[in-house]
């Protein structure tokens, strides 16, 4: 299994404001992900993280707001940019590997999340 | 997108059977999965089945799948305090990248002594 780390584990930011979190992986993963908890809410996909090129968005969330990087693969970050109080969720980031059985699915592995706090 | 449903809190005694249900959106769901999250900590695969299955047992948990109802349980045997977390329910969606996981707002599960 991967292990992912994140950093940070937790800001509380100015609106206005941007923070980059960083995710890194253990071993090299074919796709990273990043999702959204909003407080009491279920995970929200943003963004899959493709190493290379630009990152794919899902409905309600763009490039501007929240660009991505991907340089390799083992590593990626999330900005939130000109952060208001809506944006305070737990951001987590997930990466997908082979399990180690001869399976054909897809296990995503996801790293403790960054609390962020918009005052 | 549609809403995963769970129910949000479950309380059980230690050494009980817990049961945690779910009923998701998309039949063409190829996998279903269970996810643990501990407090301050991320999100643990606990399993998960093949949409072509009605039950997998590993250890002491047991999904049980109904494709025509599209529900999908776990079931925890002799529940301990350490199994105290919130649970959550994903089925595998198609997504702008091709691939994603919807989850449900997970159940929060208490075990008391």
């Amino acid at each position: 299994s991967a292990v992912i780390s994140q950093k940070p584990s937790r800001d509380i930011c100015q609106r206005g404001t941007s923070l980059t979190i960083q995710c890194q992986v253990d071993s090299q993963v074919t796709m990273m992900f990043w999702y959204r908890q909003q407080p009491g809410q279920s995970l929200t996909l943003i963004a899959t993280a493709n190493q290379g090129s630009e990152a794919t968005y899902e409905s309600g969330f763009v490039i501007d707001k929240f660009p991505i990087s991907r340089p390799n693969l083992t590593f990626s970050t999330l900005t939130v940019s000109n952060m208001s109080p809506e944006d305070s969720s737990i951001y987590l980031c997930s990466a997908e590997g082979r399990g180690l059985a001869a399976s054909s699915y897809n296990e995503q592995f996801f790293g403790p999340g960054t609390r962020l706090t918009v005052l | 997108g549609e809403d995963v449903e769970q129910s949000l809190f479950l309380s059980v005694r230690e050494g009980d059977s817990s049961v945690i249900n779910c009923t998701y959106t998309d039949s063409s769901s190829t996998y279903l999965y269970w996810y643990k999250q501990e407090p301050g900590a991320g999100l643990q695969l606990l399993t998960y089945i093949f949409s072509n299955m009605d039950m997998k047992q590993d250890q002491r948990l047991t999904v049980l799948l109904n494709k025509k109802d599209k529900h999908l349980s776990l079931r925890i045997a002799d529940t301990q305090t350490g199994d105290s977390a919130i649970y959550f329910c994903a089925e595998s969606l198609r997504s702008n990248s091709g691939y994603a996981l919807n989850f449900g707002k997970g159940t929060s599960l208490l075990v008391t002594p």
